[in-house]
């Protein structure tokens, strides 16, 4: 069955320093794949979309990269900053299909 | 502009009651899609509307839910003789087409509780 994996485990790092949050999928074939921002008592905030074709993407401090041979995006936020602390969520989806699949998240801790 | 409004955003219930959930998405989004969120786990998708094509229940988990999308914008959720195990916050986005590469617009969420 298909399956998404992020590390259920928070990510705990210091401020200044680059985060990197994986997202590793199995028997699924993505077209797109997007990543989420969800604080605590919100709804999920998009932050980035890449696409099968595309190696990397990046938007201001932060970049993703999709890798369909290894199965697995890496999300990298760089200068990382308390404010950025939350739950990171990757989401596939595959071409001709209106729905995403989203992973469990990983929660993202930056301290001063 | 306005984003997707939800309400409630609380609703505590008891086991068999019904419970109506309500979703105003973003004007001129064609896509509207409702998840489920429980406590330590992923967004579970639950239905999909697409304008005035019938809708993606394929996520619903039991016939005890069910969904309308009226006038291709406000939607309900409505679930029938709550269980314990529907306890969770309900979420509900939007999208200006429903494919994959449009990114969804959240709701807030409705935490149901079921006692």
């Amino acid at each position: 069955s298909q399956k998404i994996e992020q590390n259920s485990e928070a990510l705990n790092i210091q401020e200044g320093k680059t985060a990197t949050l994986t997202c590793n999928y199995t028997n699924y074939s993505p077209a797109y794949l997007q990543w989420y921002r969800q604080d605590p008592g919100r709804g999920p905030v998009f932050l980035l979309l890449i696409r099968e074709n595309e190696k990397e993407k990046r938007k201001e401090r932060l970049k993703v990269t999709f890798d369909t041979t290894l199965k697995q995006s890496l999300f990298h936020i760089t200068a990382s900053q308390p404010a950025d602390s939350a739950t990171y969520l990757c989401a596939l989806g595959r071409k001709g299909y209106s729905t995403l699949t989203f992973g469990k998240g990983t929660m993202l801790l930056v301290s001063p | 502009g306005a984003g997707v409004s939800q309400s409630p955003s609380n609703k505590v219930t008891e086991k068999g009651k019904d419970v109506e959930l309500r979703c105003d998405p973003i004007s001129g989004h064609t896509a509207l899609y409702w998840y489920r969120q429980s406590l330590g786990q992923g967004l579970e998708f639950l239905i999909y509307f697409q304008g005035n094509s019938a809708p993606d229940k394929s996520g619903l988990p039991s016939d005890r839910f069910s969904a309308e999308r009226t006038g291709g914008s406000v939607s309900t959720l409505t679930i029938q003789r709550t269980q314990q195990e529907d306890s969770a916050v309900y979420l509900c986005a939007s999208s200006l087409y429903g494919q994959g590469d449009y990114e969804q617009y959240f709701g807030p969420g409705t935490r149901l509780t079921v006692t």
